[in-house]
């Protein structure tokens, strides 16, 4: 079955600063890579996402890029406010049905 | 509207207990989701359904009972759980179970066996 792997596992950056958290898949089917952001005791929620027919999309202070030879996909915050602070799972997804999460990364941004 | 809404938020029951968790969307979606979630840990799948039919059981014990009684909802009972069954249990629901369609979570039922 699919591999996701995440990192890092922890990261902090100042405000204002870019944050950018890696994650590299197994399986080459894969073809749809969404991002979730879980604050603490909340639902995980979707911030963005991509498909492999894709390079790279942006959202406003988000941007995730997908590089399909090396099997890897970023997330990319940048000007991080406070509000950011949670944790962020990538995931691979190869029949829809079924999403492969990473391990997660607990964003800080100190103000 | 991404709204999946889960109840209780909240339950603790013993171990002898049988209790139900719901999940409702009134998205149109055709694809319902069960996932478990420890404590700094990714969601972990447990069931699926995809047009009101289980199509994927990812070899959850039988003291875990999904459920879907229509297009709209979903339920999952619980017998005779054990203490390390305690965890966020969540919901989530797709349009369909097709490759790459975006899933939305409810917010939870935060579960503790005692």
């Amino acid at each position: 079955g699919e591999n996701v792997e995440q990192h890092p596992s922890t990261l902090s950056v100042q405000e204002g600063d870019s944050a950018v958290i890696k994650c590299t898949y197994s399986d080459s089917a894969s073809n749809y890579f969404p991002w979730y952001k879980q604050e603490l005791g909340k639902r995980p929620q979707l911030i963005i996402d991509i498909r492999s027919n894709v390079g790279e999309k942006k959202d406003q202070r988000i941007a995730v890029t997908l590089n399909k030879t090396a099997k890897h996909f970023s997330l990319h915050i940048t000007e991080t406010q406070p509000e950011d602070s949670a944790v962020y799972f990538c995931a691979a997804s190869i029949s829809g049905n079924q999403f492969y999460f990473g391990t997660g990364t607990s964003l800080t941004v100190i103000p | 509207d991404t709204e999946v809404t889960q109840t209780p938020k909240h339950l603790v029951m013993g171990m002898t207990n049988k209790k139900s968790l719901k999940c409702e969307q009134h998205m149109g979606h055709r694809a319902m989701y069960w996932y478990k979630q420890k404590a700094k840990k990714p969601p972990e799948l447990m069931f699926v359904y995809s047009y009101e039919k289980l199509s994927i059981n990812e070899s959850v014990p039988s003291r875990f009972s999904p459920e879907c009684p229509n297009s709209s909802l979903l339920n999952l009972h619980l017998h005779a759980l054990q203490p390390e069954d305690s965890a966020l249990y969540l919901c989530a629901s797709s349009q369909d179970s097709s490759r790459g369609r975006r899933a939305f979570f409810g917010q939870g039922t935060r579960l503790t066996v005692v």
